[in-house]
């Protein structure tokens, strides 16, 4: 069955130190890969995705994550979290022509002054 | 470039009531999903639309929730009638072409509160 799992339901660190949030999905191809983030009150907004080609992309406020496919794993890095950081993040994918994303449960990131 | 508009923002409501969401999709987006939102349940896709049409209708939960879109620029989700249990809040999103690459843009969210 296709699947986004993100183990960690909530995260707390420090500002100024470096965050990693786990991802990991089930699909029998490779899937477009996307991570989203949820302020309170606020829909999703899109901080990144991957299709294809290099492994690690780039995203806005400083993100990036790493596709990994052996692990089937897209993990979310950002070396220097800032307290506006502080939030909900979403790991999804979608398969094919359909349109359709899957979507993990999300962690909730607190950010320590 | 707008967004995605929901209204309303927030709606209250007694048990047996209708209730009608009301999404305005990104102009030039050709697909639209309703997404529902809760503690226990995560993101939920309840059904999505391409060029105005209904495509995937598998996540409605039941009978009493009907989506139409009756043209490019406005989709609305009905609940009738509505019950406790339909407390959550109910996310619209479009994409520009409705395949797996394309993102999603979200609306802010109707938090329906049903008593």
């Amino acid at each position: 069955a296709q699947s986004v799992t993100q183990p960690d339901i909530h995260i707390t660190v420090s500002e100024g130190a470096s965050l990693e949030l786990r991802c990991n999905y089930s699909y029998g191809a490779t899937p477009y890969l996307f991570w989203y983030v949820q302020s309170p009150g606020q829909g999703l907004q899109l901080l990144l995705k991957y299709f294809s080609g290099d492994t690690l992309v780039q995203g806005i406020k400083g993100f990036e994550a790493e596709f990994k496919r052996s692990q089937s794993s897209f993990n979310l890095r950002k070396p220097s979290v800032h307290w506006s950081d502080a939030a909900e993040y979403f790991c999804s994918f979608g398969s094919g022509n359909t349109g359709k994303l899957i979507f993990g449960q999300g962690t909730t990131l607190q950010v320590k002054p | 470039d707008a967004g995605v508009i929901q209204s309303p923002r927030h709606e209250v409501t007694e048990m047996g009531q209708e209730v009608t969401l009301r999404c305005k999709p990104i102009s030039g987006h050709n697909s639209l999903f309703w997404y529902r939102q809760t503690m226990m349940r995560g993101l939920e896709l309840l059904i999505y639309f391409n060029n105005n049409v209904p495509i995937d209708d598998s996540g409605m939960p039941e009978d009493r929730f009907s989506a139409k879109m009756p043209n490019a620029s406005f989709s609305t989700l009905k609940i009738q009638p509505s019950e406790p249990r339909d407390s959550a809040v109910y996310f619209c999103a479009s994409s520009l072409s409705g395949s797996g690459d394309s993102p999603l843009h979200f609306g802010n969210g109707t938090r329906l509160t049903v008593t």
